[in-house]
């Protein structure tokens, strides 16, 4: 199974901050990656699909990219709505694999 | 809209078995695959599999073979997932989770609300 390493496991920042999390893929797996936002109690939700592709309606301060093993989630002026846990899924290969999570927390 | 709706907490004794439903709403049910995706308490996302909701044949993810089965009721637009032989391990949210586009490799884009399962005796 391809292992995707996700990282910080938790970050701490401020409304108004850029915040970058990345993704790892054990092997490469071109662009299906995608990222969820998770709220306590909630269904994750679709942000981002093939790296990059921002699903309709997520805000534009919203950003992914990368390709192979390498991605990053980019939110350009965190907002208070975006403290919440973010997952990055492979759906390159069987079985798809999420990374372990980032709790994005408020400074 | 579309929309997936989950059958409500189950609380279950160890070795007890559960059927959980995911009803859907908005689309052609046999046009989008149906995965499920267990979250245990404070942990993280892990793909259990998937099902056909055309043919209704499942894939399993390995760590979801023998107690886990998935099936359909079209005639309903609901998937289920049974789960037997319960153990306390089992205790977790699990979402139903449609994919994105109909063929090929996919991400999910309609989650269910999720359903608890509590094993405890």
């Amino acid at each position: 199974a391809i292992r995707i390493t996700q990282s910080p496991s938790s970050l701490s920042a401020s409304t108004g901050d850029r915040v970058t999390i990345t993704c790892r893929a054990s092997q490469g797996i071109s662009s299906y990656l995608a990222w969820y936002q998770q709220k306590p109690g909630k269904a994750p939700n679709l942000l981002i699909y093939a790296a990059s592709t921002l699903q309709s309606g997520v805000p534009s301060r919203f950003s992914g990219s990368g390709s192979g093993t390498d991605f990053t989630l980019t939110i350009s002026r965190l907002q208070s709505e975006d403290f919440a846990t973010y997952y990055c899924q492979q759906y390159y290969s069987y079985p798809w694999t999420f990374g372990q999570g980032t709790k994005v927390e408020i400074k | 809209q579309v929309q997936l709706v989950q059958s409500g907490s189950e609380l279950q004794k160890p070795g007890a078995s559960v059927k959980l439903s995911c009803k859907a709403y908005g689309y052609t049910f046999t046009s989008y695959v149906m995965n499920w995706v267990r979250q245990a308490p404070g942990q993280g996302l892990e793909w259990m599999g998937w099902i056909n909701t055309n043919t209704g044949n499942p894939t399993y993810a390995q760590g979801f073979t023998g107690r886990f089965v998935f099936s359909l009721d079209t005639s309903v637009s609901t998937a289920y997932l049974q789960i037997s032989s319960l153990k306390a391990e089992d205790s977790a949210v699990y979402y139903c989770a449609r994919d994105y586009c109909t063929g090929g490799s996919c991400p999910f884009d309609y989650w269910g609300q999720g359903t608890l399962v509590t094993v405890s005796s």
